[in-house]
């Protein structure tokens, strides 16, 4: 049981590139997240998904796109990097049950675009 | 909309000290409450929640956070310090929904031999 992964766990990106960060769960849950942390800001959620094929919106969604085809999969696209996109990118899951679960964490992406 | 403010960007105690670190929140309805801790290069871990029932929440580890609503506060407390216990740590708060949850910026806590 490898709970969240992501991949890749460093990437280089130049202004104008385009990536995309793959996130994993093999915990069956329903719902999943991505998160962006910069320094003295803590974590801001960028977007989640409630379910397979739903995406939505969170707190710093622009320049981001997100898409759930699979129920264990959520991928995170920049699809024109820019130098304020540098930031540390953390995925997490939880169970959908109507009560409230805790996030489960992966182990982040380190994005630098320069 | 809701928010959190932690108080005290680093803070420093001596190995078997009281840790307290400080978060206050502001939500416009029934808060959920969190302390994440974050290890060097790792993805956040759950060290307790509150969601409504006791006011006085053990987590793992030895932490514990009391929720004081007239405070608006949820700070994180440990009586004797470990080494083990340096890390980042964070606070938040969500709604019901758990989708909308904000985090703090976070605590730098720094335990000294």
């Amino acid at each position: 049981n490898a709970g969240v992964t992501q991949t890749p766990k460093f990437r280089v990106l130049k202004t104008g590139q385009s990536m995309t960060l793959l996130c994993a769960q093999d915990m069956n849950h329903e719902y999943m997240y991505w998160y962006r942390q910069d320094p003295g800001m803590g974590l801001r959620l960028i977007h989640y998904s409630v379910g397979e094929g739903t995406t939505a919106k969170g707190e710093v969604p622009d320049g981001y796109n997100v898409s759930r085809l699979k129920k264990q999969n959520f991928l995170l696209g920049l699809e024109s990097a820019a130098p304020s996109q540098t930031s540390v990118y953390f995925c997490a899951s939880r169970q959908g049950d109507g009560t409230y679960n805790e996030q489960f964490f992966g182990p982040g992406t380190r994005l630098t675009v320069l | 909309a809701q928010s959190v403010t932690q108080l005290g960007s680093h803070v420093s105690v001596s190995e078997g000290a009281l840790v307290l670190l400080r978060c206050n929140y502001s939500s416009s309805v029934p808060p959920y409450l969190f302390w994440y801790v974050q290890y060097p290069n790792q993805g956040l871990q759950l060290l307790l929640k509150y969601t409504s029932a006791a006011t006085l929440v053990k987590g793992i580890n030895g932490f514990e956070a009391e929720f004081k609503k007239s405070e608006t506060s949820f700070h994180l407390t440990k009586p004797s310090a470990h080494m083990s216990d340096a890390a980042e740590y964070f606070c938040a708060v969500s709604s019901i929904n758990n989708n909308d949850m904000r985090f703090g910026a976070g605590t730098r806590l720094t335990v000294k031999p």
